[in-house]
């Protein structure tokens, strides 16, 4: 079993949609998670870590459910710019290597 | 600032040969992370540096990957006897501390083992 799952999509949605992903996780002791968007060809660059209690950060909300070992992403009013792939990912034994979903595609359309 | 800087950028070499990729971490930061990218695929950890020295190396496939960082900053990633499979986007990311919550990725070197 992969130690982080995601669907890899795509999804297709007309800007301003509200799109949510998730991801699940094997490791149970893992302990911190985030976000990463990696647009094509670009390296992966952090979106937002995910807390316990969940977090927002404008149009973006990270949500974190330790019993179901799963981390969600929602997007409110999608714009065009939001067009990339979203990976899930926690840092793995040791606190210092991310372990990477293969990640999920988001194409938004006029 | 200056960001991670990775040469070549592009690098296309034949099955056998040897290739080094190079890895310029942001200034001061003490650690400094290889990952590998295939297509379709999220980034693989590689080989983590805590200064000069080699923290955990778990993630290198083989004896034909090997990493230094011989004065704690630049690092250049070292493949050997190169086959196809190897063909991927090599990754560096550098953070300030011990802990690797905040890696900064460089811009990756495109690997093409024909």
């Amino acid at each position: 079993r992969k130690e982080v799952e995601q669907d890899p999509g795509p999804f297709n949605v007309p800007e301003g949609a509200t799109v949510a992903f998730n991801c699940t996780y094997s490791n149970s002791a893992s302990q911190s998670f985030f976000w990463y968007r990696q647009d094509c060809r670009k390296e992966p660059k952090l979106l937002m870590s995910v807390y316990s209690s969940g977090n927002e950060d404008g149009r973006f909300t990270a949500q974190l459910n330790r019993a179901s070992q799963y981390i969600s992403l929602l997007i409110r009013d999608s714009k065009l710019s939001d067009s990339a792939t979203y990976l899930c990912v926690f840092l793995g034994g040791g606190y210092n290597k991310l372990i990477f979903g293969a990640g999920t595609r988001l194409a938004v359309h006029p | 600032g200056a960001g991670v800087s990775q040469t070549p950028s592009n690098k296309v070499t034949e099955k056998g040969k040897y290739v080094e990729l190079r890895c310029d971490p942001i200034s001061g930061h003490t650690a400094l992370y290889w990952y590998r990218q295939s297509l379709g695929q999220g980034p693989e950890f590689l080989i983590y540096f805590q200064g000069t020295g080699a923290a955990d190396d778990s993630g290198l496939p083989n004896d034909r990957f090997f990493a230094v960082r011989p004065e704690g900053s630049v690092s250049t990633l070292k493949i050997q006897r190169t086959e196809r499979g190897d063909s991927a986007v090599y990754l560096c990311a550098s953070s300030p501390g011990t802990r690797g919550e905040t890696q900064y990725f460089g811009p990756g070197t495109r690997l093409l083992v024909l």
